[in-house]
């Protein structure tokens, strides 16, 4: 089946700064979305992003579909931010196929 | 804007009880999925539901099963529960026609724990 990886596994940053997480994915995909889970296990959707690229405030997103990667951009990181990002892709058949995760921790 | 409810939020069972979850979609859409999150794991697909027939299949033990009710909303039941089954369960809606690639929308989850 498909493999998606995401890197870094972990993140620390100061608040203010800013970061880039990375989702590769070992097959074409009709779909690609972006999650933030916090602290208390909710699963926030951030982009639905097969190809291209799209801006919400802080955030940002590229896919490049026929390399088969997604970039998440977060600007300006707050101790808000902290959680768990998850990219996670679709084939066909509608079920989303999970990476394992960027754990990013915002320091005061 | 409304969102996809699950209920009961938390829930805590001993080993061989059975549980059953509740998810509501939201309004319109047609297609309900299940995910089950291990303690640091990333969320595993179970099973989907497309205008209340199963639409496809994951990793889902024989020991639970699902079903989508006519007015959309739908139910994990999981008998004979495992110590290995505590994990958070999440429910996902989306407008998919059944084509599978609009956004799925999460629930805020159900924390099962298994004593």
């Amino acid at each position: 089946g498909i493999q998606v990886e995401q890197s870094p596994p972990d993140l620390i940053l100061q608040e203010g700064a800013n970061s880039t997480l990375r989702c590769n994915f070992s097959d074409s995909v009709n779909n690609l979305q972006w999650f933030h889970q916090n602290p208390w296990g909710q699963l926030i959707n951030l982009f639905y992003i097969p190809s291209g690229t799209k801006q919400n405030g802080r955030l940002s997103a590229t896919t490049v579909a026929t390399e088969r990667y997604s970039l998440l951009y977060i600007s300006s990181s707050q101790t808000t931010d902290s959680g768990v990002y998850f990219c996670a892709v679709e084939r066909g058949g509608g079920k989303l196929i999970f990476g394992q995760g960027t754990e990013l921790s915002v320091k005061p | 804007a409304a969102g996809v409810i699950q209920s009961p939020r938390h829930l805590i069972k001993e080993k061989r009880e059975t549980a059953t979850l509740k998810c509501y979609p939201i309004p319109r859409h047609d297609t309900v999925y299940w995910y089950q999150q291990g303690p640091g794991q990333d969320p595993q697909f179970l099973i989907s539901f497309y205008e209340k027939m199963q639409s496809d299949k994951g990793s889902i033990p024989d020991r639970f099963s699902a079903q989508q009710f006519s007015d959309y909303h739908s139910e994990l039941n999981m008998s004979s529960l495992e110590l290995g089954d505590s994990a958070l369960y999440f429910c996902a809606s989306s407008f998919s026609r059944g084509k599978g690639v609009e956004t799925q929308y999460f629930g805020p989850g159900t924390r099962l724990l298994v004593l």
